[in-house]
């Protein structure tokens, strides 16, 4: 069974300094990984994956993911943060074959200025 | 292209109703998942359809059903509503079953 971890609840940050969304995962076949965002009564969205290739993934709003397999690792980072970076992001593992997304339970990033 | 669109948004219902929502997904997505979401359980998924057939399915009660018509567009269902199904549901289309979801808006149930 496929599993993500997401150890902290809250991840406050300074604006302008960088910050760190920590996600690990278990996953029985190749790990295709994503992270996704969501602001207040809205649905989630896409920020960027990792399904095989450079551990440095690029995705939206200035925001990058380094994929470790060693560590099992996809942590969300970004060089500098802003007060609308502020929302609550979710890491996903996804099945290479069979589908179904499981989702970690979310940090929630609190960006001050 | 259009978004994910679910409808109704927002729905108030009493317990031991039922209720269906449904999901349109983008053009030319042929998986559409569905999950729940609430403050003490986070992310859950329901289920998964692809090409009107149940992939995959989540830890949930039978009183919640699915399906998926020819054209994608999918309906979830909830029968003898409790008040513990109050949450958002989420809809999330993806091209096929591996690649990126992306999400609706939602639907807000809310059940008195």
């Amino acid at each position: 069974a496929q599993s993500v971890a997401q150890p902290e609840d809250q991840v406050n940050v300074a604006e302008g300094n960088p910050l760190t969304v920590k996600c690990t995962y278990s996953v029985s076949g190749n790990p295709y990984l994503f992270w996704y965002v969501q602001y207040p009564n809205r649905g989630l969205q896409f920020l960027l994956k990792y399904i095989t290739g450079d551990n440095l993934v690029k995705g939206s709003y200035g925001f990058e993911a380094e994929f470790n397999k060693s560590q099992t690792s996809f942590h969300l980072k970004k060089p500098s943060a802003l007060v609308s970076d502020s929302a609550l992001y979710f890491c996903a593992v996804r099945d290479d074959w069979e589908g179904k997304s499981t989702f970690g339970d979310g940090t929630t990033l609190t960006v001050k200025p | 292209k259009a978004g994910v669109t679910q409808t109704p948004r927002y729905l108030i219902k009493t317990r031991g109703q039922q209720v269906t929502l449904s999901c349109s997904p983008i053009s030319g997505h042929r998986s559409v998942s569905w999950y729940q979401q609430t403050p003490g359980q986070g992310l859950q998924f329901l289920f998964e359809y692809f090409s009107e057939t149940q992939r995959n399915k989540g830890n949930f009660p039978g009183r919640f059903s699915g399906r998926q018509f020819s054209n994608s567009r999918s309906e979830m269902n909830v029968s003898t509503l409790e008040l513990g199904d109050s949450a958002l549901y989420l809809c999330a289309s993806s091209p096929t079953l591996s690649e990126t979801q992306y999400f609706g808006p939602g639907t807000r149930l809310l059940v008195l």
